[in-house]
């Protein structure tokens, strides 16, 4: 079975703070995924990374950065958390090749007060 | 216009009901589709890939309708433990084989 875990299922965080959101899998994936998913809005891609050290911008990258130091890990980085930016955020991963699905960690939820 | 879109429901059904759900997709060249579920607070779930031949899982059947750019879920013989979300999502090709695109969710409660 895949395992996705990301590192925290709550956090709480103050306006103006840096925040990592960390993302581990321990299938040997190639492409990693973040997204945030709010009411209404459905899952939207922040930013994905097809291999290590290789990144690219999806729908909605403004405020985030990521990290993909190693192949089983990668961290989203809020630079200055905003309350806008307050959502349950999903990591996924999958292998590189084919149609393969993705499977996702058990989410974040994130409140910027 | 969205990639992905589906209706939001909800649809309430009685248990042991059939109820299905479309998926419209906008890119025609897409080559990948699937079904999540979804429950309350918790993160997607895969349920089934949607291969172009369709396919069944037990009570739950997928078709693609290449031509009309569709696909659906049936669910046959619906059980209280089927109450979730059930999200489509097509994956791109070319340029964008590495985006996935997800409808915003059906809503499914099936009452006792």
């Amino acid at each position: 079975d895949v395992k996705v875990t990301q590192s925290s299922r709550y956090l709480v965080k103050r306006t103006g703070e840096k925040v990592f959101l960390e993302c581990v899998q321990d299938m040997d994936h190639e492409n990693m995924f973040w997204y945030r998913q709010d009411p209404g809005l459905g899952l939207r891609l922040i930013y994905f990374s097809y291999d290590v050290k290789m990144k690219e911008k999806g729908d909605i990258p403004e405020g985030y950065s990521v990290s993909r130091e190693k192949k089983e890990r990668f961290s989203l980085i809020l630079e200055s958390a905003s309350t806008n930016q307050t959502s349950m955020y999903l990591c996924a991963s999958r292998p590189g090749q084919g149609g393969q699905p993705q499977h996702f960690g058990d989410g974040t939820r994130l409140s910027i007060l | 216009r969205k990639e992905v879109e589906q209706d939001p429901g909800p649809f309430n059904v009685p248990e042991g009901a059939t109820v299905a759900f479309n998926c419209t997709y906008s890119n025609s060249a897409s080559q990948s589709f699937f079904w999540y579920r979804q429950d309350c607070r918790k993160e997607p779930k895969l349920l089934m890939s949607v291969y172009s031949s369709g396919n069944e899982d037990g009570r739950f059947t997928a078709q693609l309708n290449r031509a009309s750019q569709y696909i659906s879920l049936l669910i046959r013989d619906s059980k209280l433990s089927d109450s979730a979300t059930y999200l489509c999502v097509v994956r791109g090709e070319g340029n964008t084989g590495n985006q996935f695109y997800f409808g915003t969710g059906t809503s499914l409660t099936v009452i006792p």
